[in-house]
């Protein structure tokens, strides 16, 4: 049951390049979406976060794009420093009810930012 | 800036056994998770916990896990009898507020033989 699906695995990038995250999604009840950056032994940790009323959100470096009728966002970072390389998780949130506390994964890709 | 913390960082188990994983969520959040990390596969949500009772459970949170907060400051996930499958690596976290961000902690890593 893939309801958060990241089809990349990997993506490497040059420094000071644009690195672009791609997240597809099949629940249409999803209404909140975020990005969690994984390092090794570390625990998840939350980057930025788009409502489904948005299409847009920026925060510096890192800017998520929302295409709800496509179900797919997208994580931009510009630009990319090789301290950005970690596992990206984009997560989502159903508060359609009777599920309202979970969040719903992908399984990540990771990111290597080469110098 | 305060961070859940999880302890142990390893467990090493064996089949059958009991183990209690603990987690200390940030002082001031109200709302509590367990999450766990099968090696290569997606995070998954096992619980969430508010005001003393679970609000939320996954197909995966069955009799054989339970939490609790036994005191103002510890939130616990244990497996009773543990089987080969319930070696992941599992996260805590918690949250300020209903629709809030989840903080996690470091997670610990199980190991079931």
């Amino acid at each position: 049951d893939q309801q958060v699906k990241q089809n990349s695995p990997s993506l490497s990038v040059q420094e000071g390049r644009i690195s672009i995250l791609n997240c597809d999604y099949t629940n249409s009840m999803f209404d909140y979406f975020l990005w969690y950056k994984k390092y090794p032994a570390e625990g998840p940790t939350f980057l930025i976060s788009i409502s489904s009323i948005k299409d847009k959100n920026e925060d510096g470096r890192f800017t998520v794009f929302l295409n709800k009728s496509a179900k797919h966002l997208s994580l931009h970072i510009v630009p990319s420093q090789p301290g950005d390389s970690a596992v990206y998780f984009c997560a989502a949130r159903d508060n359609s009810g009777g599920s309202n506390y979970k969040l719903t994964f992908g399984k990540g890709t990771l990111l290597t930012v080469n110098p | 800036e305060p961070e859940v913390t999880q302890t142990p960082s390893h467990q090493v188990t064996q089949m059958g056994q009991e183990v209690i994983l603990r987690c200390v969520p940030i002082s001031n959040h109200l709302y509590f998770y367990w999450y766990r990390q099968i090696l290569g596969q997606k995070v998954e949500f096992l619980v969430s916990f508010y005001n003393n009772e679970i609000s939320e459970k996954s197909e995966i949170f069955d009799d054989q896990f339970s939490v609790e907060r036994p005191d103002g400051s510890n939130f616990t996930l244990k497996i009773r009898s543990t089987k080969l499958e319930d070696s992941a690596m599992y996260f805590c976290a918690s949250s300020a507020g209903f629709n809030e961000k989840l903080f996690f902690g470091s997670g610990t890593q199980l190991s079931v033989l």
